[in-house]
């Protein structure tokens, strides 16, 4: 089975903090990505990546940078915590070439900023 | 713009009924699509997908149909069960040979499942 680990289920930070959320698949899959879950506003896209050191930017990437040293862990850094930042993170995985877009999601990071 | 859309933020239905989730897309480039089931403080687990050149494709208690003029698509679930109760993302793709640029959801339709 494939498995996505996010580092932490539960985050509490600060306003103007630095925060790193990690996530790390173990079946070494070509994409990763970032999204956001918001009630009402359903899952965003905020960065992906396609390959080692390749990123690009989603639909919200604004206030948020990622890392892609190595091809199975993916970073998602807030430079700058803020409070409309606070919302469930989640990181997702898939193969190229594999016939479909099905994507392998992590249980999430809930991130709170106070 | 939302190109994927699911106009019932919530839907309830009793148990050993039929549950129909719909979803409505914009884009005409979209030929692939998914539904995401989602428990609370867990992440979204695939639950079932089409391509454009079918119009339905079944999984146990779980038809996906695909009308490709009307830009719609439904997920019935029959019959219903208590653990049903989840949100479903339906989501779409230009493509289904793994590419890179992710999928686009809806905002979600929250399926209560009554005793």
């Amino acid at each position: 089975d494939v498995k996505v680990t996010q580092s932490s289920r539960y985050l509490v930070k600060r306003t103007g903090e630095k925060v790193f959320l990690e996530c790390v698949q173990d079946m070494d899959h070509e994409n990763m990505f970032w999204y956001r879950q918001d009630p009402g506003l359903g899952l965003r896209l905020i960065y992906f990546s396609y390959d080692v050191k390749m990123k690009e930017k989603g639909d919200i990437p604004e206030g948020y940078s990622v890392s892609r040293e190595k091809k199975e862990r993916f970073s998602l850094i807030l430079e700058s915590a803020s409070t409309n930042q606070t919302s469930m993170y989640l990181c997702a995985s898939s193969l190229v070439g594999q016939g479909d877009e099905k994507l392998f999601f992590g249980s999430g990071t809930q991130l709170s900023v106070l | 713009d939302q190109q994927v859309k699911q106009n019932s933020p919530s839907l309830s239905v009793q148990e050993g009924r039929i549950s129909i989730l719909n979803c409505d897309y914009t884009n005409s480039m979209f030929d692939y699509f998914l539904w995401y089931k989602k428990y609370p403080a867990e992440g979204p687990t695939f639950l079932i997908s089409i391509s454009s050149i079918k119009d339905k494709n079944e999984d146990g208690r779980f038809t996906v149909f695909l009308n490709k003029s009307a830009k719609h698509l439904s997920l019935h679930i029959v019959p219903s069960q208590p653990g049903d109760s989840a949100v479903y993302f339906c989501a779409a793709s230009v493509g289904s040979g793994g590419g890179a640029d992710g999928l686009t959801f809806g905002k979600g339709t929250h399926l209560i499942i009554q005793p």
